[in-house]
Formats: structure tokens, sequence, C-alpha cells
């Protein structure tokens, strides 16, 4: 079974703080994706990544960056935490992107920024 | 990228009924992808579809793709409590859901 871990289930941080949520996957995923997750707006992709130090924007990279250091983990960092960034944030793997394989998700990180 | 739209935003169903939804896009696609999700097991992945295809089916699901109409629709059949969830569909490599069709299924 593909095991997608999050780093927390739950996180509280204050504006202007620097965050990072962690994502690892035990099934040596080339693929790695972030998204976020708002009631009515369904579910956007933040950033993926295709293998290790690449790196592509998804639709709404603003305010977000990542990291790829290691295939098995894909770290997205907030810059400068705004309220407008509390969300649900989901990390994704898949097997490879031609042709396309399903993904498989991790239980996300509820982000509360106040 | 484009994201699919479900349709409808929440279906109740007594359990044995069969519950249909639909995703409908805008731009062509190379596969659809259909998830569920519910508190308990998070998102996870039922059916992919691709734009050669016209219908699958797992188990007690059937998925259809009408390329022409840009249109999919899940069917569950004989439905059970355990499909009680909302379900999505997400489009190619980037998935991208809408807000989802909200499935209730009453004992």
């Amino acid at each position: 079974d593909v095991k997608v871990t999050q780093s927390s289930r739950y996180l509280v941080k204050r504006t202007g703080e620097k965050v990072f949520l962690e994502c690892v996957q035990d099934m040596d995923h080339e693929n790695m994706f972030w998204y976020r997750q708002d009631p009515g707006l369904g579910l956007r992709l933040i950033y993926f990544s295709y293998d290790v130090k690449m790196k592509e924007k998804g639709d709404i990279p603003e305010g977000y960056s990542v990291s790829r250091e290691k295939k098995e983990r894909f770290s997205l960092i907030l810059e400068s935490a705004s309220t407008n960034q509390t969300s649900m944030y989901l990390c994704a793997s898949s097997l490879d992107r031609n042709p396309i394989f399903e993904q498989y998700f991790g239980p996300g990180t509820r982000l509360t920024v106040t | 990228s484009q994201q699919g739209e479900e349709d409808p935003q929440a279906l109740s169903i007594q359990e044995g009924e069969n519950a249909t939804m639909n995703c409908s896009y805008k731009t062509s696609i190379n596969n659809l992808q259909w998830y569920r999700q519910n508190s308990g097991r998070g998102l996870v992945h039922l059916i992919l579809i691709r734009s050669n295809e016209r219908e699958k089916h797992s188990g007690r699901l059937r998925v259809t793709l009408d390329t022409s109409k840009k249109s999919s629709s899940l069917l569950i059949t004989a439905s059970r409590a355990a499909d009680t969830a909302s379900y999505f569909c997400g489009l190619d490599y980037k998935l991208s859901f809408g807000a989802g069709t909200t499935v209730t299924v009453r004992a």
C-alpha cells in the first residue's frame, strides 16, 4: 500500500511566520504535488515536482515555495504566512506522468494563520 | 489549468439505490479521474478513464466519458452507508477538483 504522510494534522501559526509543511511518500514515486482545499473553491494545485530538485508552478503558487532534495520528500514553504493562507493542505504522489497514474493523497494539514 | 465541475452539489439517496453524478469541463483532456473524500479515509482514487475510452467499471462503480460533450458521469450502484462521501473529478495531470458532489446514503 502506498503511504503518503504529512508532518502535522493541525497547525496554528501567526501572520508573518515562515511555515514548513513536510510530505513523505514510501513508494518511490516520481511525482509529488501540493494542493490546497477550500470550501466552495475545490482543490487547487500549488506546485508539483516530477523529479528531485525539479519543480513546476501550479495554478496558485504565489506566496509559496517548495523543495525536493530527496525523491521521497516534498516540502511546502510559506515564506511569510498570511491569514488568506488558512486552508487544508494536501500532499499527493503518483508513479509517473506519461502515462498519467492515479494520485495518492496524504491525510492533510489544516493550517490556521492568525 | 481548468477545473472539473461536479453536478449536482448534493445528493441524498436510500441505501440500495443508485447514485449518479456528473462532471463537465471546458477544453479537451487526455484523462479524467474520480476521487472520493470522507472524514475517515481522506481523498481516495476511484477510477481513471483515458480520452480514448468511453466506459470503465470497477466493482459497483461505472464511469462514462463523452469527449464530444466534454462530460463524464459516475454511477454508484446498490449504494451503501459507506458510500456517504464527497466525490470529485480531476482532469489530466494537475487534477484541480471543483467543489464536488456530496452524497448521503440514508439507512
